[in-house]
């Protein structure tokens, strides 16, 4: 089944605590995404990646890394979480070539940072 | 102002009413457009691509307006099943060819009932 999965689901941490998510897809897409989630504020984007080595910064990079060292794999790294990075992050794929591709999501992880 | 702006709704309306969105953006090197559907607390899913034609899916119109700079999607014969949060999406163009930055609106509520 084509499909983008994303681990953990769920995450309860504390600040300072390095953590990763992890975004995985099946299709191979050259393009991949982080998004994160906010109540009043819609998706934002944080890093993309239009293909292996390739990452560029979305909307709201600060306190983010990612890397993209093979195709399937996109994980987003926070070095040392903060209160103000609890949000719902979504990871994304889409092939590249044409502008009207779609972009196909994963489940999302609800991320807390006590 | 923000790049990609919608009415946040709340939008209730009954079964089998017509009930239409609107989507402004602001950067004129916007490439391409697209309404997404998002469940509660679940992943966005493409709805549908807005060209510059206008097209039509079943009971979902999507029109492109790229002089006043806005999309606009009409339900028609509104079902139950409707309800949910509707997305706009722009790609814009992020320096030189690359199409990598897509911006969200911050989504408008639907709730359709009996």
């Amino acid at each position: 089944e084509a499909q983008v999965t994303q681990n953990p689901r769920y995450l309860i941490t504390v600040t300072g605590k390095k953590l990763t998510v992890t975004c995985s897809q099946n299709m191979n897409h050259e393009y991949m995404s982080w998004y994160r989630q906010d109540p009043g504020l819609g998706l934002r984007q944080i890093y993309y990646s239009m293909n292996v080595e390739v990452t560029d910064k979305g909307d709201v990079p600060e306190g983010y890394k990612v890397s993209r060292k093979e195709k399937r794999n996109f994980p987003l790294i926070l070095e040392s979480p903060s209160p103000n990075q609890t949000s719902l992050y979504f990871c994304a794929s889409k092939k590249q070539g044409a502008s009207y591709n779609e972009q196909f999501f994963g489940p999302g992880t609800r991320l807390t940072v006590l | 102002r923000k790049e990609v702006e919608q009415d946040p709704g709340p939008f209730n309306v009954p079964e089998g009413a017509t009930v239409a969105f609107n989507c402004t953006y602001s950067n004129s090197a916007s490439q391409s457009f697209f309404w997404y559907r998002q469940d509660c607390r679940k992943e966005p899913k493409l709805l549908m691509s807005v060209y510059s034609s206008g097209n039509e899916d079943g009971r979902f119109t999507a029109q492109l307006n790229r002089a006043s700079q806005y999309i606009s999607l009409l339900i028609r014969d509104s079902k139950l099943s409707d309800s949910a949060t509707y997305l706009c999406v722009v790609n814009f163009r992020a320096g030189g060819t690359s199409y990598g930055k897509l911006t969200f609106g911050q989504g408008t509520i639907l709730t359709v009932h009996p």
